[in-house]
C-alpha cells in the first residue's frame, strides 16, 4: 500500500536533548513537509523540500532542522533551541507544491 | 497575508440532523480551498477540494462545501450527521502565487446521540 510513515508515534525526551522524527512516503512525491500542531491552533509550516537535496524554512523553522538525502525520506530533528519542542508533528507529501497534500499518522513528542 | 477564520471552535449536531461547518478566507484572488479531517492522535485526511470549475464540490463520506466568490466563503455540509463524523475539521487555503497552505483553527464537530 502507498502511503506516508511516521515513527516513532509517541516519542519522550529529557529537556536539551535533540531529538530525530522520522518521515517515509513510498508515494514518489516530490515534495515533502513538516508540521507542527498545537491544541486549538491550525497547523503551522516548519519545513518544506520541493525535490532532494533543497528544502525552505517555513513559518516556524527556528529549533528545527531537516534534510532530504533521498526522494522517499525527509527527517526532522527537533534540537535544544527549540524553547517549546512538546507538540504534535506532522508529515506530508505532495506530487508537486501545486498538488494536494497527503499527511502521515503524526508523531507526539514530549519534552519531560 | 491570506487568512483563513473557522467559525466556532466546538459545533454540537444531534446525530441524523444537519451538519454546517464555517469557514471564511481572505484573499483578493480565489485560492485553491480544502477540507480535511482529523480524528485522535492521527493525521489528516483530505475530504474535498476546489480548485477550479464547479463551485459545489462532493467528497467523501457524504460531505460537500460549496466556494461562493463574493462571500469569500467555502463552508462544509452534510445533510445527516453520523456518530461517525464525530472528528476535528480543517480547511485550508493556498496561495496560488506560492502554493503554500494556510490553515484554520480547526472545528471539533461533535455528535449528540
Amino acid at each position: 500500500d502507498g502511503g506516508i510513515t511516521q515513527s516513532p508515534k509517541y516519542l519522550f525526551r529529557k529537556e536539551g536533548q535533540n531529538v530525530t522524527l522520522s518521515c517515509e512516503q513510498n508515494l514518489n512525491h516530490d515534495a515533502m513537509y513538516w508540521y507542527r500542531q498545537d491544541p486549538g491552533q491550525g497547523l503551522r509550516l516548519i519545513y518544506y523540500s520541493q525535490i532532494v537535496n533543497d528544502f525552505q524554512k517555513g513559518d516556524i523553522a527556528e529549533g528545527y532542522s531537516v534534510s532530504r538525502e533521498k526522494k522517499e525520506s525527509f527527517p526532522l530533528t527537533v534540537t535544544s533551541a527549540q524553547k517549546n519542542p512538546t507538540a504534535f508533528y506532522l508529515c506530508a507529501s505532495s506530487a508537486g507544491l501545486a498538488d494536494t497534500q497527503y499527511f502521515g499518522p503524526g508523531t507526539r513528542l514530549t519534552v519531560l | 497575508a491570506q487568512s483563513v477564520t473557522q467559525l466556532g471552535s466546538h459545533v454540537s449536531v444531534s446525530e441524523g440532523a444537519l451538519v454546517l461547518l464555517r469557514c471564511n478566507y481572505s484573499s483578493s484572488v480565489p485560492p485553491y480551498l480544502f477540507w480535511y479531517v482529523q480524528y485522535p492522535n492521527q493525521g489528516l485526511q483530505l475530504l474535498l477540494k476546489y480548485t477550479t470549475g464547479a463551485t459545489l464540490v462532493k467528497g467523501i463520506n457524504g460531505f460537500e462545501a460549496e466556494f461562493k466568490k463574493s462571500e469569500t466563503s467555502f463552508h462544509l455540509t452534510k445533510p445527516s450527521a453520523h456518530m461517525s463524523d464525530a472528528a476535528e475539521y480543517f480547511c485550508a487555503v493556498s496561495d496560488r502565487s506560492n502554493y503554500q497552505l494556510i490553515w484554520g483553527a480547526g472545528t471539533k464537530l461533535i455528535i449528540k446521540p
